[in-house]
């Protein structure tokens, strides 16, 4: 399986701080994206990475990708009570677009 | 605003009742795709439909089916719902095969009882 493994599984933090969630993959892949899921709701595409990208920014967010070590990290920056989600990072395998595979998520609690 | 919806948000039925979840797009994407996501884990892929093509993943049980009668809609069938089929239900579209990233629909979260 190349799913990938988010970490931490669970993330509680202040307003106004830092969030920084990890995902590792196994196999080679031709991107890598997060999304957003608010409590029961559909899934929200944040942002996508390429495997020949490093870093990638939007608005709060910043994506890194380490294909080396078949990981990233989203960094959420000054983060505020509506940023409280799950997060799961997804990837596609090599050989096939379709077969976005989805981590297990990592689920942020920002305290007003 | 085009969109993916997903009828109903909410679907309740009983044990072995067959059932039917709705998706329609006005994104006029070629692809759908349905996704079966159980409380406090990943969205797993059951298939999905480019065009008329119907490519179901190898542990989707045969119990779950889909129907794509247009562009616009795609369904999920599940024949005989059985406790362990409770979840959110996702569905997603992409406008060609091979592009890395789905528009995803609010969900329907079934429960059975």
């Amino acid at each position: 399986s190349q799913q990938g493994e988010e970490d931490p599984q669970a993330l509680s933090i202040q307003e106004g701080e830092n969030a920084t969630m990890n995902c590792s993959y196994k196999t080679s892949i031709n991107n890598l994206q997060w999304y957003r899921q608010n409590s029961g709701r559909g899934l929200v595409h944040l942002i996508l990475i390429r495997s020949n990208e490093r870093e990638k920014h939007s608005g709060r967010l910043r994506v890194t990708l380490d294909t080396s070590k078949k990981s990233s990290s989203l960094l959420i920056t000054a983060s505020r009570a509506a940023d409280t989600a799950s997060y799961f990072c997804a990837t596609d395998a090599e050989t096939s677009y379709d077969k976005v595979i989805f981590g297990p998520g990592t689920s942020l609690s920002v305290i007003p | 605003d085009a969109m993916v919806i997903q009828n109903p948000r909410y679907q309740v039925t009983q044990f072995g009742k067959p059932v039917t979840l709705s998706c329609s797009q006005t994104l006029n994407h070629n692809v759908m795709y349905w996704y079966q996501q159980k409380s406090s884990q990943a969205p797993k892929l059951l298939f999905h439909y480019y065009d008329k093509d119907f490519n179901n993943e190898a542990d989707t049980p045969d119990n779950f089916q889909s129907r794509r009668p247009n562009t616009s809609f795609c369904f999920l069938d599940i024949r005989s719902p059985g406790l362990g089929d409770a979840a959110m239900y996702l569905c997603a579209t992409s406008d060609r095969p091979r592009v890395p990233y789905k528009f995803f629909g609010p969900g329907t979260r079934l429960t059975v009882l």
